[in-house]
């Protein structure tokens, strides 16, 4: 079974731009999370989806935004880039909304904000 | 709030010696507990985790983690190291009765096993 995908695996934006990162989650898997990684803050959870609703979010300003689809694929948004968000982004999925499902990674997105 | 501590910044063995590295957590109620691995340039690997019974818990490439609860700990553990395992380890918690499913981390263990 295929793992969780995340396009594009690289990403070079200018300040003031915005950008659309893409994850196709695990086959089956219904539950999207994204987080962000930078060496400063760690691993930071940005928000995840179940069945197209957004159940939980973290910390972030709303430039930073998500959706999901119908068929579970999910993306996020950033707009008006900062040089602070220049981050490996992670996509995660799991099976259900169950609290005892593993959350499956993703190899990320690498966001560089010039 | 939840939240996770990984004392130390770097572990460093030998091959063939014993690997540990160390994590305690803070959470409301029980927890759910996992440890995950990344190794340069890639994402979060899934090597084991913790919900409820036995105190020992087996996962993959031979690590194992103990669940201590009086000590609020899971330490990772695996008993030869190969050089291989050098990567960095995150440990990492969230409630097992909430509505609330992110995942708090640590910040990280860098390992680094020595040939």
């Amino acid at each position: 079974k295929a793992g969780v995908t995340q396009t594009p695996r690289y990403l070079i934006k200018t300040r003031g731009q915005q950008v659309t990162l893409s994850c196709s989650p695990i086959s089956g898997h219904r539950s999207v999370s994204w987080y962000q990684q930078t060496p400063g803050q760690g691993l930071q959870f940005l928000f995840e989806y179940f069945s197209e609703t957004q159940r939980n979010k973290g910390n972030f300003p709303g430039r930073f935004s998500g959706r999901q689809f119908s068929n579970s694929r999910s993306e996020m948004n950033v707009s008006t880039l900062e040089l602070g968000d220049s981050a490996l982004y992670l996509c995660a999925s799991s099976w259900t909304s169950g609290n005892t499902d593993t959350q499956y990674f993703g190899p990320g997105t690498r966001l560089t904000v010039l | 709030a939840q939240s996770v501590a990984q004392p130390e910044d770097q572990v460093n063995v030998a091959e063939g010696n014993p690997l540990t590295v160390k994590c305690t957590y803070s959470v409301s109620g029980n927890p759910y507990l996992f440890w995950y691995v990344q190794y340069p340039n890639r994402g979060l690997q899934f090597l084991l985790k913790y919900i409820t019974g036995d105190n020992l818990v087996k996962g993959s490439y031979g690590f194992e983690a103990e669940f201590n609860k009086s000590q609020t700990s899971f330490h990772l553990k695996k008993p030869s190291a190969l050089v291989s395992d050098s990567a960095l380890y995150f440990c990492a918690v969230r409630p097992l009765s909430s509505n609330d499913y992110k995942l708090s981390f640590g910040a990280g263990t860098t390992v680094t096993v020595r040939a």
